[in-house]
């Protein structure tokens, strides 16, 4: 199985300050039609996961553009621009390459 | 309006079974790959199971074995059974759409269920 680790497994951010969170995994998540198979997911405080990003860059639908995600192979990035307090919640990767799918142990996001 | 809703969970002794139902309205279940991803209490999210498009499943090792997941098109339900129930099996399940159209494009795992909620008791 594919091991997906991110790092920091915790981040308190101020308002307005961007934020970084890692994924890296154990194999290479490049498919042969070109695109890495990386999605990252938010759960919001007692809410189901929401898609965020799909395939490591592509925004899901209503999803904002203070979001942004890259990497490719075994290195990804979530990136927010600007951070606000509505992110607040566990951001997860997920590779769907193989089809036993594996997630992230979450990145815990607070507000200063 | 496109939605997933789950039901059948409940309180279950160690050894017991349990079958997980999630309808899903705006689409079809049988169009589409269907996947159930659970949570335990206070712990990350974990792949469980999918159902292809084809009719393929697939499943964590965890649970290989004891669950089964179907779906029915006349009801628009993906179901997961689950049998020979752990302490470990404890957790919230929830039902998605893993979005890949007919063209082969991948739109991630893009519609999720409120949950329901597993208990097993040892």
């Amino acid at each position: 199985d594919i091991v997906m680790t991110q790092s920091p497994l915790s981040l308190s951010v101020t308002p307005g300050e961007p934020a970084s969170i890692s994924c890296r995994s154990s194999q290479s998540l490049l498919h042969s039609n070109g695109y890495n198979f990386l999605n990252w997911y938010l759960q919001k405080p007692g809410q189901s996961p929401q898609l965020l990003i799909y395939l490591a860059s592509n925004r899901a639908s209503g999803v904002p553009d203070r979001f942004s995600g890259s990497g490719s192979g075994t290195d990804f990035t979530l990136k927010i621009s600007r951070v606000e307090a509505e992110d607040v919640g566990i951001y997860y990767c997920m590779q769907p390459l193989q089809s036993l799918y594996t997630f992230g142990q979450g990145t815990k996001l607070e507000i200063k | 309006e496109v939605q997933l809703v789950e039901s059948g969970g409940g309180w279950i002794q160690s050894g017991g079974s349990l079958r997980l139902s999630c309808v899903a309205s705006g689409f079809s279940v049988s169009s589409n790959f269907m996947s159930w991803v659970r949570q335990a209490p206070g712990k990350g999210l974990e792949w469980v199971s999918n159902i292809y498009r084809g009719g393929g499943t697939y499943y964590a090792d965890s649970v290989t074995g004891r669950f089964t997941i179907s779906r029915d098109s006349s009801d628009n339900t993906v179901y997961l059974q689950l049998n020979n129930l752990r302490a470990e099996d404890s957790a919230v399940y929830y039902c998605s759409r893993d979005n890949w159209n007919y063209q082969g494009h991948y739109y991630g795992m893009d519609v999720w269920g409120q949950g329901t909620t597993v208990t097993v008791s040892s």
